[in-house]
């Protein structure tokens, strides 16, 4: 069965310090994969994603991603926290054989904390 | 600036009671769903659109309904609502093809008494 894993529930980090959200899969193919952020009581918001190309991807507010074929990874990172980065991220990947049906396959979030 | 915006963004209600939340985007995109987000269980996919008249059953579709009369709009009906409805209910919005990210309303969160 195809499968996303966000490992940790929480994690907390100092603000200025570099921070790490983990995301694994199991997919057949190859994946599509996206990290969204989630502010308290709003809608979810696009950050990256990786289709093809660089491994390295980067996207809003300062946010990357290596996709890690071989470990099947797909880390979210931040070189230095803001408390503003504290929110709910969610990383959610598109795997099977091609085509506009695949099914996107959440994670169920990792809750953020920065403090000052 | 396009968008996509849910209505009501609160409603309480009564078992029993049928119940209409709105969805509507202005990105002309031709892909809408709607997610229930509840704890524990991250986001659940209800029903799909891929186009006007054409909709699709999500993992957790008992009890919902969807039409699309326009590329729009995509309401989400609870037929007769249940106190296991009670959830906060997302709308997104995305082009065609696998590799565009998801536009999010900013939910409605219903709670059936």
């Amino acid at each position: 069965a195809q499968s996303v894993a966000q490992p940790e529930d929480q994690v907390n980090v100092a603000e200025g310090n570099p921070l790490t959200v983990k995301c694994t899969y199991s997919v057949s193919g190859n994946p599509y994969l996206f990290w969204y952020v989630q502010y308290p009581n709003r809608g979810l918001q696009f950050l990256l994603k990786y289709i093809t190309g660089d491994n390295l991807v980067k996207g809003s507010y300062g946010f990357e991603a290596e996709f890690n074929k071989s470990q099947t990874s797909f880390h979210l990172k931040k070189p230095s926290a803001l408390v503003s980065d504290s929110a709910l991220y969610f990383c959610a990947v598109r795997g099977g054989n091609a085509g506009n049906n695949r099914k996107l396959i959440w994670g169920l979030g990792t809750s953020l904390g920065v403090n000052p | 600036d396009a968008e996509i915006t849910q209505s009501p963004r609160h409603k309480i209600t009564e078992t029993g009671r049928q119940v209409t939340l709105a969805c509507h985007q202005t990105w002309n995109h031709n892909n809408m769903f709607w997610y229930r987000q509840d704890l524990g269980h991250g986001l659940r996919l209800i029903h799909y659109s891929y186009g006007v008249h054409d909709t699709n059953k999500g993992e957790v579709s008992d009890g919902y309904s969807v039409s699309r009369s326009n590329t729009e709009d995509l309401p989400l009906t609870l037929e007769s609502a249940a106190s296991s409805q009670t959830s906060v209910y997302f709308c997104a919005s995305r082009t065609s093809g696998e590799t565009g990210e998801l536009f999010f309303g900013e939910g409605s969160r219903l709670t059936v008494l």
